[in-house]
């Protein structure tokens, strides 16, 4: 399978500060990272969808300006929460597109970023 | 109707039997099943996929898909306290996976 990594795992901030989340295929290349966001006890929420070198597509009720991606390369994704608030903490998972040998499509998740805003 | 649906549970089996849990899917052109494991605070991880109808085996568990019926299963033999988490259902349609909401699972010791 795919190895994926996240970066930080866990990060406490103030509401009104930014915070940056870092996402990494570690041994293969992403044309499309998926990003997603868990409440606790709740289902998954995909909130948006990036490939590399274009913008993001958001899903809907998904805020573009507060959420920032950027998917420079292949290999990284990053996310950023602008202004946080306290209703922005969550669970923070991204999921690189991935290509197995056989041509199967799969999709694997990075560890997630637990982000508390205070 | 939910693109995919599954039943909340939770579903409490005792340890040692077989847990069995179920998936409906609504979009026929629906290409790759998976399921994925996902413990509480942590991320989901891939344990099956599977493309063609029938059963796919992978150690103790079993994908089984019916692509007529449109319903994708997951079998865990020999059920473990450790095999106690919540299973989510995804399918695959056009490079989108589409996940259910999925079942939690509880093993029971």
């Amino acid at each position: 399978g795919a190895v994926v990594s996240q970066h930080p795992s866990r990060v406490i901030c103030k509401s009104g500060t930014s915070v940056k989340i870092e996402c990494r295929s570690l041994d293969f290349q992403a044309t499309t990272m998926f990003w997603y966001r868990q409440f606790p006890k709740k289902s998954l929420m995909l909130m948006a969808t990036s490939n590399e070198g274009s913008k993001a597509t958001y899903e809907q009720g998904v805020e573009k300006d507060k959420f920032l991606i950027n998917h420079a390369s292949l290999t990284l994704s990053t996310l950023t929460v602008t202004s946080a608030h306290p209703e922005d903490s969550s669970f923070y998972i991204c999921s690189p597109n991935y290509w197995g040998l056989a041509g199967s499509y799969e999709q694997y998740f990075g560890p997630g970023t637990r982000l508390t805003v205070t | 109707q939910k693109e995919v649906e599954q039943n909340s549970g939770p579903l409490s089996v005792p340890e040692g039997a077989i847990a069995s849990l179920n998936c409906t899917y609504s979009d026929r052109g629906s290409q790759s099943f998976f399921w994925y494991r996902q413990y509480s605070g942590k991320s989901p991880e891939l344990i099956m996929f599977i493309y063609s109808n029938g059963d796919k085996e992978d150690g103790r568990f079993t994908a089984q898909l019916n692509k007529a019926s449109q319903y994708v299963s997951l079998l865990i033999r020999d059920s473990q306290p450790s095999d106690s988490a919540t299973y989510l259902c995804a399918v695959n349609r056009d490079d989108k996976i589409i996940f259910g909401k999925g079942t939690r699972l509880h093993i029971l010791p």
